[in-house]
């Protein structure tokens, strides 16, 4: 079945420095979706990218799809403490099925 | 106003117990999920609904059976509670294929002891 895997596991990271997180599907993807989860709660919904070679930013936030499809990243430039969490991608099918990464678990030290 | 609720937050209950999770959502979506997360954030889909019908059926113990009464509605009912199933419970919405996202409720913590 399909795959998605997300790297790394764990970042920690000084707040200012930058932080990217990477995802790859065993298949070739409709859409790409990333979420939020801070400390204790829900996912949120962040953003969807479906363009092969899209890129969408949210201030300090830039999210790629990669040409194929079948790769994506966040890359968060200069964090904040605000940006503690866990970034999830979530890889979609033409048959509306989303499976989630394992998740990046980010922790930001002051 | 909450977009999606589950009942109750926190559930703590022993082997063998029989217990159920409530979800509803006011958003006007027409299809719902229920996903479990465990102890290492690994977010694992279980059942999905689509206008009360199942559309999703992962591999999951026949010990749960989700339920959607209507399309507001999604609850989930686990028999013979075993320690294994100790996670939380999230359920989720979204308007079709969900092109604008999942939208999850709070969790339910559940602890089997």
């Amino acid at each position: 079945g399909q795959q998605v895997m997300q790297i790394p596991q764990y970042q920690h990271v000084q707040e200012g420095e930058d932080f990217t997180t990477y995802c790859n599907s065993s298949t070739t993807l409709s859409n790409i979706q990333w979420y939020k989860q801070r400390p204790g709660g829900h996912p949120v919904f962040l953003i969807q990218l479906v363009k092969s070679g899209e890129v969408k930013k949210q201030k300090r936030l830039t999210f790629q799809f990669g040409e194929a499809k079948k790769n994506s990243s966040l890359h968060i430039t200069a964090t904040q403490t605000t940006d503690v969490g866990t970034y999830f991608c979530a890889g979609g099918t033409s048959y509306g099925k989303l499976t989630f990464g394992q998740g990046t678990i980010l922790t930001v030290h002051p | 106003d909450t977009a999606v609720s589950q009942t109750p937050k926190y559930l703590v209950t022993q082997m063998g117990n029989d217990k159920s999770i409530k979800c509803e959502q006011n958003l006007g979506h027409d299809t719902m999920y229920w996903y479990k997360q465990d102890s290492k954030k690994f977010l694992k889909i279980m059942f999905s609904y689509n206008n009360k019908e199942l559309i999703i059926n992962e591999t999951v113990p026949n010990r749960f059976s989700p339920k959607s009464p209507d399309k507001a509605h999604l609850n989930l009912h686990i028999n013979s509670l075993e320690l294994g199933d100790s996670a939380v419970y999230f359920c989720a919405s979204s308007q079709g294929q969900g092109a604008h996202g999942y939208t999850f409720g709070s969790g339910t913590r559940l602890t089997v002891v």
